[in-house]
């Protein structure tokens, strides 16, 4: 099984800042991963595949870069509803995908 | 617009078998296109995939839930299920189901880009 990990678990930034987020995959995913967001009581969002790929309506802010095994999720102006957790997630070893334990992303 | 919705029992006795399914509107679950798979996340925790299953009822599940778990299809009433057998405590959790879209080879295109709203299943006596 691919372990995904996911750091920090909690990052506090102010609104209007820039928000970096990193994710490692115990062994090469090429670029077959994905980031999600979730907010509270909400179904997981598609925000980004293929590491870099945004997500249909999906702005423009956030990106996502890397490839193998350290891939990067950045937003870069966040707004109120940036708000929320974040997954990755590994789909290079389907049907076998698997998660990171997320990343809370909190106002500071 | 493509709607996933899930339905079933909100609580299970421990032991007894949870089954859910999902209805899928405004499209067809026949697609060639499409993977439809189930996740789940326990209260505060975070996201395990449970497994996926093709139109044609090719299923794939994850190993750590294999001998529990039976994904199916009814393409008549555009619907796919969920069965997990022996539930216990630690199967309480919102249960999602999705969508993945691939190509003709069987390369993942997008991963899970439509989801359910899910449905929080308890397991309790």
């Amino acid at each position: 099984e691919i372990v995904m990990t996911q750091s920090p678990a909690t990052l506090s930034v102010s609104p209007g800042e820039r928000a970096t987020l990193s994710c490692r995959a115990s062994q090469s995913v090429s670029s077959n991963l994905a980031w999600y967001q979730q907010k509270p009581g909400q179904a997981p969002r598609l925000l980004i595949y293929g590491a870099s790929t945004r997500a249909t309506g999906i702005p423009a802010r956030f990106s996502g870069s890397g490839s193998g095994t350290e891939f990067t999720l950045t937003i870069s102006s966040l707004q109120s509803e940036d708000f929320a957790v974040y997954y990755c997630q590994q789909y290079n070893n389907w049907p076998l995908v698997t998660f990171g334990q997320g990343t809370k992303l909190e106002i500071k | 617009q493509l709607q996933l919705q899930e339905s079933g029992p909100g609580l299970v006795k421990p032991s007894e078998t949870l089954s859910l399914t999902c209805t899928v509107s405004g499209g067809s679950i026949s697609s060639s296109s499409y993977y439809w798979g189930w996740i789940r996340q326990p209260p505060g925790k975070g996201l395990e995939w449970i497994g996926s299953i093709y139109y044609s009822g090719s299923t794939y599940y994850n190993p750590s839930l294999k001998s529990r778990v039976t994904i199916s299809v009814d393409t008549s009433k555009n619907q796919f299920s969920l069965k997990l057998s022996s539930v216990t405590a630690a199967d309480t959790a919102v249960y999602y189901c999705a969508r993945l879209s691939i190509t003709i080879f069987g390369v993942v295109i997008t991963p899970f880009d439509y989801w359910g709203q899910g449905t929080l299943v308890t397991v309790s006596s």
